[in-house]
């Protein structure tokens, strides 16, 4: 069966920081990638998608950007955090086509003070 | 792009109550429409799909209903219980297609349903 890691579960950053949040899936291969972002326990907002190895597409722009250096390894990172980065970080799966099911990973909640 | 809006923001039922959640789509392309359950803390969860060439799907307690011609689909659980507390999203999306953009979910703001004992 397929599992999805994140880590770190918690994080607390100093703005200005650099950042690096780490997705891993085991158990399925070339799965499209996600990041989301969850502020103030709410909405689901999309950052980053990737459908392959080096492919990332960008949904806002901010400080934040993607790598995807192997096929099941996803990363999301900034130079220099900000207060408004904080949030609850998601990252998902999806099986390749024809299915669009996504699924989430336990997430990593990140306070930048 | 697509867009997705869901009501209420916030619903309160007593135990054994149904609920109904409810979300309208602007694109009529999509016809992959998922609802997730998100816990206090914890990651969304998938609870049940629906694509387009069904009216109706249920899974015990829940089921999702689904009408293409006014672009909107809602989310009905009954016999509410304590244990059904979160927030709810839906989202829509293509279900088949090439580029990227068709790969995407877009979700509703979310529901907080409460179920009072």
């Amino acid at each position: 069966s397929q599992t999805i890691h994140q880590w770190p579960a918690t994080l607390v950053q100093p703005v200005g920081s650099p950042l690096s949040l780490e997705c891993t899936v085991e158990g399925t291969s070339n799965p499209n990638l996600y990041w989301y972002r969850q502020a103030a326990g709410r909405g689901l907002q999309l950052l980053f998608y990737s459908v392959g190895i080096g492919q990332i597409s960008s949904e806002v722009p901010q400080n934040l950007s993607a790598s995807r250096p192997q096929d099941r390894q996803f990363i999301l990172s900034s130079k220099k955090l900000l207060l408004s980065d904080s949030g609850f970080y998601l990252c998902a799966w999806a099986p390749i086509l024809p299915r669009n099911e996504q699924f989430f990973g336990p997430g990593t909640r990140l306070t930048v003070l | 792009g697509e867009n997705v809006e869901q009501h209420p923001s916030t619903l309160s039922v007593q135990e054994g109550d149904s609920a109904v959640i409810k979300c309208t789509y602007s694109d009529s392309a999509s016809n992959y429409f998922p609802w997730y359950k998100q816990e206090l803390g914890k990651r969304p969860q998938l609870i049940i799909d629906i694509r387009s060439n069904v009216g109706e799907k249920k899974d015990q307690r829940i089921a999702v209903t689904l009408n293409k011609t006014a672009k909107h689909f809602s989310l009905h659980i009954t016999e509410t219980q304590p244990e059904d507390s979160a927030v709810y999203f839906c989202a829509a999306s293509p279900f088949l297609g090439s580029g990227g953009s068709n790969y995407k979910l877009t979700f509703g703001k979310g529901t907080l349903l409460t179920v009072n004992p």
